[in-house]
């Protein structure tokens, strides 16, 4: 079975440029959430999907970042413009059944 | 606002010993409890999920959970240097439709040869 796959794995942008990552989740999986990661802290959830419908985006900071989730498959995150702040590991889960989630390799963003 | 705590660590045990994490969670009605293992500049990988109090053993991994308490553990028996990693537990409260798990920030584990 094939595992999360997402795209790009390194992004170094400058700020106030704009950045997108994909995802690709486990297939079958109706479950799918981004979560960000800053270096030593716990994965912090920016917005979850259940099929194509956002069922949470209450950290996900609506100015400048945006999510969408087209045919309830495939996601793309996007962050417009980026600031110094969003540098981080962006990390994409599925779940099939709300209990395990796997992650994907992540994407490891650096603004500067 | 809910909340799950760890020790950040480091915690150091020899090869062969038992290593012990624990994890505290403010919200008392939460009923699912996990601990994910991330090794260095890897993503996180579920290690076990616990929902019932007391203790579920998988291989040289036991979780406890006292909601009494509100803590949940993981023991790490025969502890190798692979398992060197942090150690992040999870926890999903009660209240809400979402689901969505609320983190710690981890607890790093070093093993030594």
């Amino acid at each position: 079975e094939a595992g999360v796959a997402q795209s790009p794995r390194y992004k170094i942008i400058e700020k106030r440029q704009s950045v997108a990552f994909w995802c690709n989740p486990i297939s079958g999986h109706a479950t799918l959430y981004w979560y960000q990661q800053i270096l030593g802290q716990g994965p912090k959830l920016l917005i979850q999907f259940q099929n194509n419908g956002v069922v949470d985006d209450s950290q996900l900071p609506k100015d400048r970042f945006s999510a969408e989730r087209l045919k309830g498959v495939d996601s793309t995150l996007k962050i417009q413009p980026a600031k110094l702040e969003d540098s981080a590991v962006y990390l994409c889960a599925s779940s099939p059944n709300y209990n395990e989630q796997f992650f994907g390799p992540g994407t490891r963003l650096t603004v500067l | 606002q809910k909340e799950v705590e760890q020790n950040s660590g480091p915690l150091s045990v020899p090869e062969g010993a038992i290593a012990s994490l624990n994890c505290t969670y403010s919200d008392r009605g939460s009923q699912s409890f996990f601990w994910y293992r991330q090794y260095s500049g890897k993503s996180p990988e579920l290690i076990m999920f616990i929902y019932s109090n007391g203790d579920k053993e998988d291989g040289r991994f036991t979780a406890q959970l006292n909601k009494a308490s509100q803590y949940v553990s993981l023991l790490i028996r025969d502890s190798q240097p692979s398992d060197s990693a942090t150690y992040l537990c999870a926890v999903r409260p009660n209240a809400g439709n979402n689901r969505k798990l609320i983190w710690g920030l981890g607890t790093s584990l070093a093993v030594n040869p």
